[in-house]
């Protein structure tokens, strides 16, 4: 069973663009999830899709914002980048369908800002 | 707001000994709770889980203890293994809330050969 595929892995970018990433969630699940981690503060959760509904949502600002499409493949995006965005962003997949069930994570974008 | 804490940022263990990591959690609501580790460059895996209404879970090397009355729960390792050296996290999430995971900050566990 092929995992949760993020795309692209690394990404370059300077302060003011806009940058979009994505993912495919583990076959059958439907319930999309993403975080960003840096060093020190963990993994921060941005927000979470499922069947192409925000379900739920952390405290980033609006300048981050994502969607989930019919196939459950989710695109993050981050406008008007600045110097601290610079982190890993991960996703992670699980069904979805109820809530004591792990959540399985790609490898991560590793996006730098300059 | 850090609904889940890990105080330890690293931990060094001998090969064969046990590794104990531990992690705290604020909210009394949450019912599940995962370990993952994460080795660089790879994104967190999921290791073990454990359910509110129990207070031990094997699976084996790893065994994950929850004390609910003190809000704590840890993750041992016996006997410990160089390939055991990533980054663990703890995450806990509160049933019926959709899948909002909360994370700790993660320990680096060095296993010294």
């Amino acid at each position: 069973k092929a995992g949760v595929t993020q795309t692209p892995r690394y990404l370059i970018k300077t302060r003011g663009q806009q940058v979009t990433l994505s993912c495919s969630p583990i076959s059958g699940h439907r319930s999309v999830s993403w975080y960003q981690q840096t060093p020190g503060q963990g993994l921060q959760f941005l927000f979470e899709y499922f069947s192409e509904t925000q379900r739920n949502k952390g405290n980033f600002p609006g300048r981050f914002s994502g969607r989930q499409f019919s196939n459950s493949r989710s695109e993050m995006n981050v406008s008007t980048l600045e110097l601290g965005d610079s982190a890993l962003y991960l996703c992670a997949s699980s069904p979805g369908t109820v809530s004591n069930q792990p959540q399985h994570f790609g490898d991560g974008t590793r996006l730098s800002i300059l | 707001d850090q609904q889940v804490k890990q105080n330890s940022p690293s931990l060094s263990v001998q090969e064969g000994r046990i590794s104990i990591l531990n992690c705290d959690y604020t909210n009394s609501m949450f019912d599940y709770f995962l370990w993952y580790k994460k080795y660089p460059a790879e994104g967190p895996t999921f290791l073990i889980s454990i359910s509110s209404i129990k207070d031990k879970n094997e699976d084996g090397r790893f065994t994950v203890f929850l004390n609910k009355s003190a809000k704590h729960l840890s993750l041992h390792i016996v006997p410990s293994q160089p390939g055991d050296s990533a980054v663990y996290f703890c995450a806990a999430i509160r049933a019926n809330t959709g899948n909002q995971f909360y994370f700790g900050t993660g320990t680096s566990l060095t296993v010294i050969p």
